[in-house]
């Protein structure tokens, strides 16, 4: 069954560095999206993405934050320069077709990446 | 701002006991909804969705129900395994102001099934 993969599982840095991490999203999907979960807390929206331009994006995705698709598989989200308030898991998610578009609009997600900011 | 959320935190069961762990959210504008499981250390897993056009829809042991007169989902799982262990989220598309594609995920609930 085709799933979202991403890299690394866990990415330890240090604050003011920037890290970018990495996601394959299913193949046929045309939608992308990056979410965060802090420990203990509820999984967040950061940002979507289709046709190679975001199309929304939360107020936790600031100047910082920055995402790409460089190839026609990878989908990736950059932090510049990294808080400590970034540290938490980060998913991303892909779908077929968006929300409202019929029955693949499910956005099925990686198994995360946890960051660390020290 | 108006948000998804959810009644119990935790929710305790024996194993072959049918499980319902509900939500609320307060968007009348959301036309989709999904229930995600989460295990540990691991990602949001889908179990089931619906959309605000229908009251009920069913798959393999979980059953979804929309209640919109009172803005109520639930999740009913049948028969509960050990497996089924695991942290619950609601979650809902957030039209107008969230746009279509954004999903907005209530706080979970942790199912524990006890042996």
């Amino acid at each position: 069954e085709p799933e979202v993969t991403q890299t690394p599982s866990h990415q330890v840095t240090q604050m003011g560095q920037e890290v970018i991490l990495r996601c394959v999203p299913i193949s046929n999907h045309l939608y992308f999206y990056w979410y965060r979960q802090i420990l203990g807390q509820k999984v967040e929206f950061l940002v979507s993405f289709y046709n190679n331009e975001i199309s929304e994006k939360s107020e936790i995705f600031d100047d910082q934050f920055s995402v790409e698709r460089p190839d026609g598989s990878n989908f990736t989200l950059k932090i510049r320069s990294t808080k400590l308030e970034d540290s938490a898991m980060y998913f991303c998610a892909s779908s077929e077709r968006p929300v409202g578009g019929g029955l693949q609009e499910t956005q099925y997600f990686g198994p995360g990446t946890r960051l660390l900011v020290l | 701002g108006e948000s998804v959320g959810l009644h119990l935190p935790t929710l305790s069961v024996q194993e072959g006991d049918n499980s319902i762990i509900n939500c609320a959210y307060s968007n009348s504008a959301s036309d989709y909804f999904i229930w995600y499981k989460q295990e540990s250390g691991k990602g949001p897993q889908f179990i089931i969705d619906i959309r605000s056009n229908m009251d009920k829809r069913q798959g393999q042991r979980v059953t979804v129900l929309l209640n919109k007169t009172v803005k109520h989902l639930s999740l009913q799982i049948a028969a509960t395994q050990p497996g089924d262990s695991a942290v619950y989220f609601c979650a809902e598309n957030n039209p107008p102001s969230g746009g279509y594609n954004k999903l907005i995920f209530g706080a979970g609930t942790r199912l524990a099934v006890h042996p």
